[in-house]
């Protein structure tokens, strides 16, 4: 079984809808990540978490809301969805007392599409 | 923040190639990793290297975090190899990851 899970894998929605993608992991790791990866570019990172009381805003934040329900888990929202939101959404961990410190490992992807 | 630049952006090869992606970045690192992004979107960590050189198998890595860059080889490049490399970056100064914009890579047969 996969490490970092993600759910959808793929969704189509229409502007104005609230939608929210789930990410879990078994790998144990304090931190996680959301993502964001546009077409043609590198990830910017949306929201991150150290732990469940532990939550900060990325690069590119506005729009979007995240909850850490448990270590294992951690949802990113999008409010009101609007067209230039449709990108993949990649969430990570890490666990910076592991061996190789920060390391992140990534979850499938969520292909999202806003009409 | 901290400026990334991976070079080239895209690069074509003949299947047995080998080739040199490089990245740049602005500022000192606790973290650098490579990862490879498959043709279906699956990000593939390659190497944890904030300094000195790793190897595994037909891929290795080398930072100079002195430098403020580092290189990925692949030798002996095979169609499987195709897809977008990434270099990520996170700063001394702070908690994120930040990406550069990749290098395509196709390995034509």
């Amino acid at each position: 079984d996969a490490d970092v899970t993600q759910t959808p894998r793929n969704r189509i929605t229409k502007t104005g809808k609230r939608i929210m993608l789930e990410c879990s992991q078994t790998k144990g790791h304090d931190r996680m990540y959301w993502y964001r990866q546009d077409p043609g570019l590198g990830l910017q990172l949306i929201y991150y978490s150290f732990d469940v009381k532990d939550i900060n805003k990325g690069e590119i934040s506005d729009g979007y809301s995240v909850s850490r329900q448990a270590q294992a888990k951690f949802s990113l929202s999008l409010e009101s969805a609007i067209p230039n939101q449709t990108a993949l959404y990649f969430c990570a961990t890490s666990d910076p007392s592991g061996g190789e410190l920060g390391t992140q490992y990534f979850g499938p992807g969520t292909r999202l599409t806003v009409l | 923040g901290i400026q990334v630049e991976q070079s080239p952006p895209d690069l074509i090869l003949q299947e047995g190639a080998n080739s040199t992606l490089r990245c740049n970045f602005s500022d000192s690192v606790n973290n650098l990793q490579w990862f490879h992004q498959n043709p279906w979107g699956q990000l593939i960590n390659l190497f944890y290297i904030p300094s000195g050189t790793k190897q595994n198998g037909r891929l290795s890595a080398t930072t100079v975090a002195t430098e403020r860059y580092s290189l990925l080889y692949i030798s002996s490049s095979q169609t499987t190899d195709s897809g977008v490399y990434f270099c990520a970056v996170e700063p001394h100064t702070g908690n994120q990851f930040y990406f550069g914009t990749g290098t395509s890579l196709t390995v034509i047969p």
